[in-house]
C-alpha cells in the first residue's frame, strides 16, 4: 500500500486566489512527521512546512498552511493568494517514528503539478 | 537552512565510465541522503548515512555506492555507468529532531 497518496496529477489555479493541494498518508505509528516540498522546473526541492502528528494546531509558513485532519490521515497543502512563481510539482512527504528516533527517512509522495495561470 | 552542494549540475557520460556524484555541506549535518528521481516522478531513497562511516542503502535497490569519510561530503559512485542510470540524483541532509530534509539543486545524468 502507499503510504502517501497525493490523487491530483495536475492542478491548475488562477493567479491571486488560493488552492488546496491533497494528500492523505498511511502509517501505524502514533508519531510520526508529514512534510511538503516544492520542486520547479529547475530540478531542486525547496522544504515548505513541517507538521508533528502530535502538534496541536495547524502549520503555517507565510502564504502556505497544512490543513491536518488526523482521524482521516489526511495533511492538504494550502497555498493563499496563488503566484505565477508557484507553478511547481509539489511533493508530499511523511517520516515515521517520534522526533529524535532512529528513522529519518522521509516517503515521498508522487507528486502534484500546480499551474498557476495570469 | 542547509548549504548543500551539488557537482556536476548535469552530466553526459558514455556507457562503462566511471563517475562520482558530488555531495557536500557546510552546515556539519550528521545525516545524509542521496535519492534518484526520474522525470516527473517521486523520489526514491538510494543511500543514507547517519554519520562519519556509517552509510545504509536505502529503499530503492541500486548498483551506486556512497561513501561518509568526512560529515560534510558524501559522494556517490557508479563503477560503470549504463543508460537505465540515466536519472536525476538529489542529495540532502537533516539535522534536529523534526528530520527536515535540505536539497542540493541535483544532478541532472545521461548515459548515452
Amino acid at each position: 500500500a502507499q503510504k502517501i497518496t497525493q490523487t491530483q496529477p495536475g492542478m491548475f489555479v488562477q493567479e491571486k486566489e488560493a488552492v488546496t493541494l491533497d494528500c492523505t498518508y498511511d502509517t501505524s505509528d502514533q508519531s510520526y512527521g508529514l512534510f511538503w516540498y516544492k520542486q520547479p522546473s529547475s530540478g531542486e526541492m525547496i522544504f515548505l512546512i513541517y507538521q508533528g502528528s502530535y502538534d496541536e494546531q495547524n502549520a503555517t509558513e507565510g502564504r502556505y498552511s497544512l490543513n491536518f485532519q488526523k482521524a482521516r490521515k489526511s495533511a492538504n497543502l494550502v497555498i493563499s493568494a496563488s503566484q505565477l512563481g508557484d507553478s511547481a510539482m509539489y511533493f508530499c512527504a511523511m517520516r515515521e517514528g517520534y522526533s529524535g528516533g532512529s528513522n529519518y527517512k522521509l516517503t515521498f509522495g508522487k507528486g502534484t503539478l500546480l499551474t498557476v495561470n495570469p | 537552512e542547509a548549504d548543500i552542494y551539488q557537482t556536476p549540475r548535469y552530466l553526459v557520460i558514455g556507457t562503462g565510465k566511471k563517475i562520482t556524484l558530488e555531495c557536500s555541506q557546510t552546515m556539519g549535518h550528521d545525516k545524509m541522503y542521496w535519492y534518484q528521481q526520474d522525470p516527473g516522478m517521486e523520489l526514491h531513497l538510494i543511500h543514507y548515512s547517519y554519520g562519519v562511516n556509517s552509510t545504509e542503502k536505502g529503499d530503492l535497490s541500486s548498483e551506486s555506492t556512497v561513501s561518509r569519510i568526512r560529515t560534510e561530503h558524501f559522494p556517490l559512485t557508479l563503477e560503470s555507468a549504463r543508460p537505465s542510470h540515466t536519472s536525476q540524483y538529489l542529495c540532502a541532509s537533516s539535522e534536529g529532531n523534526q528530520g527536515i530534509q535540505y536539497f542540493g539543486a541535483g544532478t541532472r545524468l545521461s548515459v548515452l
